[in-house]
């Protein structure tokens, strides 16, 4: 089922760094792409979303890149801290209905 | 506002017992998600309603499972005979159509957690 293809599966960095988790579609027909951000022993949370025709989306220290032409778009996190340690998942929602798509997710821990 | 309420939050049974399990959408959401989140997997989607109906159901992953939405502010997901597999924390989610110009957020409860031994 899965046609989001995220990566690395964990990553580590240190307060301050900057991690940046990818992610990969194949099908075409994805009109709206949001990341989401779960702690433990909590649902997904939305984060931050762009649309296709949108090069990057900037919120805080979030920030999405997104290249239609690679099927490509990524999240970079600015100045990370450790209370950002959490999964993050990038999704994608189809055109003409609502069905979200999720890659598989990123452990992220920032070191204090 | 509540968010998305889910029942039983920690199950633990015996492999070939009927898992149900039950969620309370936000009220005026329309569309209601059922996801499983394995550490193999991920999330999948298993299936999702608009206004009550069963839009897309291909993520169910076999006849065991079975998923009804008898009204708007009621859902269950039904395993029955449950297996070891099964064993994941599966979330209810809602959302509402969004606006024209972006997107939807989908609001996830906190999971039911199941164990099948």
């Amino acid at each position: 089922q899965q046609q989001v293809k995220q990566s690395p599966q964990s990553l580590i960095v240190q307060k301050g760094g900057i991690p940046i988790i990818n992610c990969a579609y194949e099908n075409t027909a994805f009109d709206y792409f949001p990341w989401y951000q779960q702690f433990p022993g909590k649902g997904p949370a939305l984060l931050i979303a762009i649309r296709p025709d949108v090069s990057e989306k900037k919120e805080g220290r979030f920030t999405i890149s997104f290249n239609k032409s690679a099927k490509q778009f990524s999240l970079h996190i600015m100045d990370s801290q450790p209370g950002d340690s959490a999964t993050y998942f990038c999704a994608a929602r189809g055109t003409g209905g609502f069905k979200t798509i999720f890659g598989a997710g990123t452990r992220l821990f920032v070191k204090a | 506002d509540a968010g998305v309420i889910q029942s039983p939050r920690h199950e633990v049974t015996e492999m070939g017992q009927e898992v149900t399990l039950r969620c309370k959408p936000i009220s005026g959401h329309d569309y209601l998600f059922w996801y499983r989140q394995t550490m193999m997997r991920g999330l999948e989607l298993l299936i999702y309603f608009n206004n009550n109906v069963p839009i897309d159901d291909s993520g169910m992953p076999e006849d065991r499972f079975s998923a009804k939405m008898p009204n708007a502010s009621f859902s269950t997901l039904k395993i029955q005979p449950s297996e070891p597999r099964d064993s994941a924390v599966y979330f209810c989610a809602s959302s509402s159509p969004g606006s024209v110009s972006f997107g939807n957020t989908i609001y996830f409860g906190e999971g039911s957690w199941l164990t099948v031994v």
